[in-house]
């Protein structure tokens, strides 16, 4: 049975970091890309950065960019999102979701991590 | 940035009844457009993909078409299970894919 697992979400002041992180199980994750998506209550989902299979290549949206960091480590199964700088527009549920390689949909997805910046 | 433009926002409907959603791109995503569905405090669970192939466990009653800019999630009988918000998405400009901002279907 496919199992993703988000951690290390919390409420934090403007300004300060945060870092989460993904467990994956029940699916072959050296096959999976791998992105973190974030809704903010009442909103549509938004990709916020992305990550090959091998970690090699890491893309970012724009309003992320050079503030969030995203890794994966293939032996633990798992990717992290390191997050400074955080906004208030930076609060939401953040989830971990997964994709073959290539031009796929998300085909995983975990249950999500909350992310208040206050 | 690819916009995904969703319509209704909300749709009321009757179970047994049929419903039609609709996505828009602004500009053309080929057939690279999935359709999520989203109940109250669960993730996206992914049911159309392709513009019209059923991921695993989309049950018949489901149906995507369109290409290009117009698509469109056909639900046929709805059943209370079905009573939800579904999210289009564009995923031809990879990494930059992008979300509509969702139709709730509910209960009429």
């Amino acid at each position: 049975e496919v199992e993703i697992l988000e951690f290390g979400g919390g409420l934090v002041q403007p300004g300060g970091s945060l870092r989460l992180s993904c467990e994956a199980s029940g699916f072959t994750f050296t096959s999976y890309a791998m992105s973190w998506v974030r809704q903010a209550p009442g909103k549509g989902p938004e990709w916020v950065s992305g990550i090959s299979v091998s970690g090699d290549r890491t893309d970012y949206a724009d309003s992320v960019e050079g503030r969030f960091t995203m890794s994966r480590d293939n032996s633990k199964n798992t990717v992290y999102l390191q997050m400074n700088s955080l906004r208030a527009e930076d609060t939401a549920l953040y989830y971990c979701a997964s994709k073959k390689s290539g031009i796929r949909p998300f085909e995983y997805w975990g249950q999500g991590t909350l992310v208040t910046v206050s | 940035e690819i916009v995904m433009t969703q319509s209704p926002a909300t749709l009321s409907v009757s179970p047994g009844e049929s419903a039609t959603l609709s996505c828009r791109a602004s500009q053309s995503v080929r057939s690279n457009l999935a359709w999520y569905q989203q109940k109250y405090g669960q993730a996206p669970r992914l049911l159309i993909y392709d513009a019209s192939a059923r991921a695993t466990g989309t049950l018949a009653r489901f149906s995507g078409s369109g290409s290009g800019t117009e698509f469109t999630l056909t639900i046929s009988g709805l059943q209370s299970e079905d009573f939800a918000v579904y999210y289009c998405q564009q995923y031809n400009y990879w990494p930059r894919n992008t979300f509509g901002q969702g139709t709730k279907v509910e209960i009429k």
